[in-house]
């Protein structure tokens, strides 16, 4: 399985953008990048995904590097809300199988 | 419309029993997988069910096993707990049409302790 590496941790003040950066070297040509957040004491939640042009949706946007070795998830607007651990996956075309790695712990400072 | 439901949402139960645990994924949607979630492991894949047939499977022994049925209802079973067995176990559905790549919808977990 392709592997995704993310910083352990980053903090942010509210109304505030962040910027998730994800690298995936390995990354092959039918990957889809997804992202996914878990809320303290709940499932994975579902952001957000791209294979290669930008995508944008009420939660997020995806920006990824013209090579794919990189993408960013950036929040627009932090808000209380929006502190989580935010995973960066890849998924083989077709496939239904998240391969979690440790993620980036967000902190919102109000 | 109705989230993913997992049942029970905490277990106790103590090592060498087994345990069965059910997922209903929302409905309409026919693939249904199962995750693990520990401090020391983090979230790990489990299981794939589409259309009642495992489709993918993650790297945990055969003690673990699960099953689909018509409705797409799903359940996971574990035999012969061990300690280390305890944790959140985490079912997932989605639409999973043809090669496109669909979002996955988490239910709340199980969180089975084994004592």
């Amino acid at each position: 399985d392709a592997k995704t590496t993310q910083p352990n941790s980053m903090e942010s003040n509210e109304e505030e953008p962040v910027h998730l950066p994800c690298n995936h070297s390995t990354i092959s040509g039918t990957d889809y990048i997804h992202w996914y957040r878990q809320l303290p004491s709940q499932g994975p939640e579902y952001v957000i995904h791209g294979l290669t042009s930008n995508v944008n949706n009420r939660m997020a946007s995806l920006a990824i590097a013209e090579d794919r070795k990189s993408s960013t998830l950036i929040l627009h607007r932090a808000t209380l809300r929006d502190a989580a651990v935010y995973y960066c996956i890849l998924i083989i075309q077709g496939a239904q199988k998240l391969v979690f790695g440790q993620g980036t712990r967000l902190t919102i400072n109000p | 419309k109705a989230g993913v439901t997992q049942t029970p949402r905490y277990l106790i139960k103590t090592r060498g029993q087994q345990v069965t645990l059910s997922c209903s994924p929302i409905s309409g949607h026919r693939s249904v997988s199962w995750y693990q979630q520990t401090p020391g492991q983090g979230l790990q894949f489990l299981f794939e069910y589409f259309s009642e047939t495992q489709r993918n499977k993650g790297n945990f022994p055969g003690r673990f096993s699960g099953r689909q049925f018509s409705n797409s209802r799903s359940e996971m079973n574990v035999s012969t707990l061990e300690l280390g067995d305890s944790a959140l176990y985490l079912c997932a559905s989605s639409l999973r049409q043809g090669s496109m790549n669909t979002e996955a919808f988490f239910g709340q977990g199980t969180r089975l302790t084994v004592v």
